[in-house]
Protein backbone atom coordinates (compact mmCIF):
# COMPACT_ATOMS: atom_id res chain seq x y z
CA UNK A 1 0.00 0.00 0.00
CA UNK A 2 0.66 3.69 -0.04
CA UNK A 3 2.65 5.35 2.94
CA UNK A 4 3.98 8.75 3.58
CA UNK A 5 6.19 8.66 6.44
CA UNK A 6 7.49 11.58 8.18
CA UNK A 7 10.05 12.83 11.00
CA UNK A 8 10.57 13.72 13.13
CA UNK A 9 7.18 13.56 14.37
CA UNK A 10 8.24 16.25 17.19
CA UNK A 11 10.15 19.01 17.65
CA UNK A 12 10.87 21.59 19.22
CA UNK A 13 13.04 24.69 18.89
CA UNK A 14 14.19 27.74 20.40
CA UNK A 15 12.45 31.07 18.94
CA UNK A 16 14.62 32.11 15.80
CA UNK A 17 16.55 29.01 15.03
CA UNK A 18 15.85 26.43 11.76
CA UNK A 19 14.16 23.48 11.98
CA UNK A 20 14.05 20.68 8.78
CA UNK A 21 11.82 18.36 8.11
CA UNK A 22 11.69 15.24 5.80
CA UNK A 23 9.17 13.54 4.14
CA UNK A 24 9.25 9.94 2.40
CA UNK A 25 6.65 8.29 0.51
CA UNK A 26 6.56 4.58 -0.04
CA UNK A 27 5.08 2.36 -2.08
CA UNK A 28 4.42 4.97 -4.79
CA UNK A 29 5.81 7.78 -6.72
CA UNK A 30 5.48 11.22 -4.74
CA UNK A 31 4.91 13.13 -8.35
CA UNK A 32 3.86 15.63 -6.11
CA UNK A 33 4.08 16.55 -2.62
CA UNK A 34 2.24 19.63 -1.06
CA UNK A 35 2.87 20.57 2.52
CA UNK A 36 0.23 22.07 4.45
CA UNK A 37 0.31 23.40 7.98
CA UNK A 38 -2.31 22.58 10.45
CA UNK A 39 -2.11 25.66 13.10
CA UNK A 40 -3.61 24.98 16.78
CA UNK A 41 -7.07 26.18 15.53
CA UNK A 42 -6.69 23.13 13.69
CA UNK A 43 -7.12 25.52 10.91
CA UNK A 44 -5.39 23.73 7.28
CA UNK A 45 -2.89 25.92 5.01
CA UNK A 46 -1.41 25.23 2.27
CA UNK A 47 1.88 26.04 2.46
CA UNK A 48 3.50 24.70 -1.20
CA UNK A 49 2.65 22.71 -3.80
CA UNK A 50 5.62 20.60 -5.12
CA UNK A 51 5.41 18.90 -8.87
CA UNK A 52 8.63 16.80 -10.31
CA UNK A 53 9.59 18.87 -13.45
CA UNK A 54 7.97 21.97 -12.11
CA UNK A 55 8.39 25.37 -9.96
CA UNK A 56 7.52 24.47 -6.24
CA UNK A 57 4.41 26.86 -6.09
CA UNK A 58 3.57 28.75 -2.59
CA UNK A 59 0.62 29.84 -1.54
CA UNK A 60 -0.37 33.42 -0.30
CA UNK A 61 1.34 34.45 3.93
CA UNK A 62 3.84 31.75 2.70
CA UNK A 63 7.57 32.21 0.57
CA UNK A 64 10.45 29.93 0.13
CA UNK A 65 12.32 32.12 1.71
CA UNK A 66 10.50 31.28 5.30
CA UNK A 67 10.18 27.66 3.97
CA UNK A 68 12.67 26.41 1.24
CA UNK A 69 11.49 23.15 0.34
CA UNK A 70 13.43 20.23 -1.93
CA UNK A 71 11.61 17.28 -3.72
CA UNK A 72 15.16 15.71 -5.04
CA UNK A 73 12.76 11.93 -6.65
CA UNK A 74 9.97 10.36 -6.13
CA UNK A 75 10.29 9.19 -3.15
CA UNK A 76 11.61 12.17 -0.60
CA UNK A 77 10.73 15.83 0.11
CA UNK A 78 11.92 17.78 3.02
CA UNK A 79 11.01 21.35 3.96
CA UNK A 80 13.18 24.16 6.68
CA UNK A 81 11.16 26.50 8.90
CA UNK A 82 13.88 28.84 8.79
CA UNK A 83 13.87 31.51 11.80
CA UNK A 84 11.24 30.14 13.64
CA UNK A 85 8.64 31.95 15.98
CA UNK A 86 5.55 31.65 17.88
CA UNK A 87 3.30 32.09 15.13
CA UNK A 88 4.89 29.00 13.04
CA UNK A 89 3.71 26.81 15.76
CA UNK A 90 1.50 23.91 14.48
CA UNK A 91 1.60 20.26 12.74
CA UNK A 92 3.42 20.13 9.51
CA UNK A 93 1.65 17.91 7.25
CA UNK A 94 3.14 16.25 4.26
CA UNK A 95 1.02 14.90 1.49
CA UNK A 96 1.77 13.25 -1.53
CA UNK A 97 0.19 12.16 -5.03
CA UNK A 98 1.55 9.80 -8.22
CA UNK A 99 0.18 11.10 -11.50
CA UNK A 100 -2.37 8.34 -11.59
CA UNK A 101 -4.15 8.64 -8.83
CA UNK A 102 -6.52 11.35 -7.25
CA UNK A 103 -5.95 11.15 -3.80
CA UNK A 104 -3.27 12.66 -1.17
CA UNK A 105 -1.94 10.16 1.15
CA UNK A 106 -0.60 11.99 4.37
CA UNK A 107 2.43 11.65 6.44
CA UNK A 108 1.48 11.87 10.62
CA UNK A 109 3.03 14.91 10.44
CA UNK A 110 5.85 16.76 12.44
CA UNK A 111 4.69 18.84 15.51
CA UNK A 112 6.59 22.15 15.80
CA UNK A 113 6.41 23.63 18.99
CA UNK A 114 8.41 26.51 19.92
CA UNK A 115 10.24 28.26 22.70
CA UNK B 1 -7.94 31.82 -5.78
CA UNK B 2 -9.82 28.59 -4.63
CA UNK B 3 -11.67 29.58 -1.17
CA UNK B 4 -13.16 26.17 0.27
CA UNK B 5 -15.23 26.66 3.81
CA UNK B 6 -16.66 23.86 6.09
CA UNK B 7 -19.84 24.26 8.12
CA UNK B 8 -20.05 23.78 10.90
CA UNK B 9 -17.00 24.25 12.68
CA UNK B 10 -18.20 21.67 15.42
CA UNK B 11 -21.15 18.91 15.89
CA UNK B 12 -22.21 17.24 18.92
CA UNK B 13 -24.76 14.47 17.83
CA UNK B 14 -26.04 11.83 20.04
CA UNK B 15 -25.27 8.09 19.37
CA UNK B 16 -27.12 6.89 16.46
CA UNK B 17 -27.97 10.37 14.57
CA UNK B 18 -27.78 11.69 11.28
CA UNK B 19 -25.12 14.01 10.92
CA UNK B 20 -24.76 16.47 8.17
CA UNK B 21 -21.51 18.26 7.23
CA UNK B 22 -21.30 21.03 4.52
CA UNK B 23 -18.71 22.37 2.17
CA UNK B 24 -18.54 24.84 -0.20
CA UNK B 25 -16.19 25.96 -2.64
CA UNK B 26 -15.16 28.91 -4.85
CA UNK B 27 -13.71 27.81 -8.40
CA UNK B 28 -16.46 26.42 -10.53
CA UNK B 29 -13.53 24.59 -12.15
CA UNK B 30 -13.55 22.43 -9.74
CA UNK B 31 -13.01 18.78 -10.67
CA UNK B 32 -12.57 16.29 -8.23
CA UNK B 33 -13.91 16.26 -4.25
CA UNK B 34 -13.06 14.75 -1.35
CA UNK B 35 -13.83 14.15 2.68
CA UNK B 36 -11.05 13.32 4.54
CA UNK B 37 -11.14 12.14 8.23
CA UNK B 38 -8.51 13.08 11.21
CA UNK B 39 -8.48 10.72 14.21
CA UNK B 40 -6.73 12.42 16.79
CA UNK B 41 -3.06 12.32 16.79
CA UNK B 42 -3.54 10.43 13.27
CA UNK B 43 -2.64 11.45 9.64
CA UNK B 44 -5.53 12.88 7.50
CA UNK B 45 -6.95 9.90 5.84
CA UNK B 46 -9.26 9.91 2.43
CA UNK B 47 -12.67 8.66 3.97
CA UNK B 48 -14.90 9.09 0.12
CA UNK B 49 -14.53 10.75 -3.15
CA UNK B 50 -16.99 12.42 -5.80
CA UNK B 51 -15.92 13.78 -9.36
CA UNK B 52 -19.34 14.43 -10.49
CA UNK B 53 -23.10 15.85 -9.74
CA UNK B 54 -24.66 13.88 -7.92
CA UNK B 55 -25.04 11.09 -4.77
CA UNK B 56 -22.82 8.12 -3.09
CA UNK B 57 -22.94 5.86 -1.03
CA UNK B 58 -20.54 3.74 0.77
CA UNK B 59 -22.00 2.09 3.96
CA UNK B 60 -23.52 4.56 6.29
CA UNK B 61 -21.96 7.45 4.51
CA UNK B 62 -23.00 9.37 1.40
CA UNK B 63 -21.56 12.39 -0.68
CA UNK B 64 -23.84 14.86 -2.25
CA UNK B 65 -21.95 16.97 -4.65
CA UNK B 66 -23.84 20.21 -6.80
CA UNK B 67 -21.52 22.23 -8.90
CA UNK B 68 -23.58 24.69 -10.11
CA UNK B 69 -24.48 26.06 -6.46
CA UNK B 70 -20.57 25.03 -5.52
CA UNK B 71 -21.65 22.87 -2.86
CA UNK B 72 -20.54 19.31 -1.35
CA UNK B 73 -21.64 17.82 1.91
CA UNK B 74 -21.24 14.08 3.53
CA UNK B 75 -24.06 12.77 5.49
CA UNK B 76 -23.69 9.84 8.15
CA UNK B 77 -26.22 7.90 8.86
CA UNK B 78 -26.11 6.10 12.33
CA UNK B 79 -23.66 8.24 13.69
CA UNK B 80 -21.14 5.63 16.47
CA UNK B 81 -18.57 7.27 18.56
CA UNK B 82 -16.04 6.20 16.51
CA UNK B 83 -16.49 8.32 13.73
CA UNK B 84 -15.59 11.33 16.32
CA UNK B 85 -12.67 12.97 14.55
CA UNK B 86 -12.04 15.89 12.46
CA UNK B 87 -13.42 15.69 9.07
CA UNK B 88 -11.87 17.93 6.18
CA UNK B 89 -13.22 18.80 2.62
CA UNK B 90 -10.92 18.60 0.05
CA UNK B 91 -11.42 20.13 -4.15
CA UNK B 92 -8.84 19.79 -6.75
CA UNK B 93 -9.30 22.25 -10.02
CA UNK B 94 -7.15 20.46 -12.25
CA UNK B 95 -3.61 20.06 -11.94
CA UNK B 96 -1.98 19.13 -8.62
CA UNK B 97 -3.33 21.14 -6.45
CA UNK B 98 -6.09 20.48 -3.44
CA UNK B 99 -6.98 22.82 -1.19
CA UNK B 100 -8.69 21.35 2.01
CA UNK B 101 -11.25 23.55 4.49
CA UNK B 102 -10.55 24.58 7.76
CA UNK B 103 -12.51 20.93 8.93
CA UNK B 104 -15.74 20.32 11.21
CA UNK B 105 -14.93 18.55 14.81
CA UNK B 106 -17.60 15.61 15.15
CA UNK B 107 -17.99 14.67 18.38
CA UNK B 108 -20.85 11.56 18.44
CA UNK B 109 -21.62 10.73 22.34
CA UNK B 110 -23.20 7.40 23.31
Amino acid sequence: GALVYQYPRRTICKSGTSMRMECQAVGFQATSVAWYRQSPQKTFELIALSTVNSAIKYEQNFTQEKFPISHPNLSFSSMTVLNAYLEDRGLYLCGARDGGNTEVFFGKGTRLTVV
Amino acid sequence: QQNVQQSPESLIVPEGARTSLNCTFSDSASQYFWWYRQHSGKAPKALMSIFSNGEKEEGRFTIHLNKASLHFSLHIRDSQPSDSALYLCAVRTGGYKVVFGSGTRLLVSP
